[in-house]
C-alpha cells in the first residue's frame, strides 16, 4: 500500500510570513509528484507536476523541489496573503498507467 | 471551455437505496478518476477509468460499488444499497493523457445517506 504523508498537518501564520510545507513519498519505483492547492467550497487546483529528481517548479509566490531519492518533496509560499489560505495536496504515482495516490493535506490559514 | 461537471452536488440517498453519481469530463479529455472524501479524511482513491474500459479499480469496495466510462455520455458511479458509511464527499477528475497530465477536478457529489 503506497504512503504520502504530508506535514504539517496544519498551519497558521501571519501575513508576510514565508512557510513550506513537506511531502514524503516512497522512494522506490518514483513515476511523478503533483502539488494542488483546495479552496474551501473550491475544487482542488493543480500547481505542479514534477517528474525529475531535483525539479524545482515556481509560480508566483509558491514554488517547490523534488528529491525522489529520498522521498520527499518541500512546497514553499513567499510572503503569505490571506488569500493563500487553503489545503495544500501532494499526491504520487508510482508508474505510469496508475492514478495519484494523494496525502492528506496541510491546512493552511494565513491571517492579516 | 467547461470544466469537470458533476451532477447533481448533493444527493440524500435512505440506507438501501441506490445512487448514481455523474461525471462529464473536460472535452478533450479521456481519463477519469474517481475519488472518495470520508469525514476527516483526505482524497481516497477509487477507481480509473478511460473510454470503455477500466483501467484500475484498486480502490473500489468490493460489493455494491461500480463504475462505468461509457463511450457516449458522462461516467457513472454507482452505489447500491447505500449504508450510513458510505455517506462522503465523492469526487471526479478528468486529464487528457496520463503521463505527467494534472487533473482537472469536479465540485464533487455530496451523499447523505439517512
Amino acid at each position: 500500500i503506497l504512503n504520502v504523508e504530508q506535514s504539517p498537518q496544519s498551519l497558521h501564520v501571519q501575513e508576510g510570513d514565508s512557510t513550506n510545507f513537506t511531502c514524503s513519498f516512497p522512494s522506490s519505483n518514483f513515476y511523478a509528484l503533483h502539488w494542488y492547492r483546495w479552496e474551501t467550497a473550491k475544487s482542488p487546483e493543480a500547481l505542479f507536476v514534477m517528474t525529475l529528481n531535483g525539479d524545482e517548479k515556481k509560480k508566483g509566490r509558491i514554488s517547490a523541489t523534488l528529491n525522489t531519492k529520498e522521498g520527499y518533496s518541500y512546497l514553499y509560499i513567499k510572503g503569505s496573503q490571506p488569500e493563500d489560505s487553503a489545503t495544500y495536496l501532494c499526491a504520487f504515482s508510482n508508474q505510469a498507467g496508475t492514478a495519484l495516490i494523494f496525502g492528506k493535506g496541510t491546512t493552511l490559514s494565513v491571517s492579516s | 471551455n467547461a470544466g469537470v461537471m458533476q451532477n447533481p452536488r448533493h444527493l440524500v440517498r435512505r440506507r438501501g437505496q441506490e445512487a448514481r453519481l455523474r461525471c462529464s469530463p473536460m472535452k478533450g479529455h479521456s481519463h477519469v478518476y474517481w475519488y472518495r472524501q470520508l469525514p476527516e479524511e483526505g482524497l481516497k482513491f477509487m477507481v480509473y477509468l478511460q473510454k470503455e474500459n477500466i483501467i484500475d479499480e484498486s480502490g473500489m469496495p468490493k460489493e455494491r460499488f461500480s463504475a462505468e466510462f461509457p463511450k457516449e455520455g458522462p461516467s457513472i458511479l454507482r452505489i447500491q444499497q447505500v449504508v450510513r458509511g458510505d455517506s462522503a464527499a465523492y469526487f471526479c477528475a478528468s486529464s487528457p493523457e496520463l503521463y505527467n497530465s494534472p487533473l482537472h477536478f469536479g465540485n464533487g457529489t455530496r451523499l447523505t445517506v439517512t
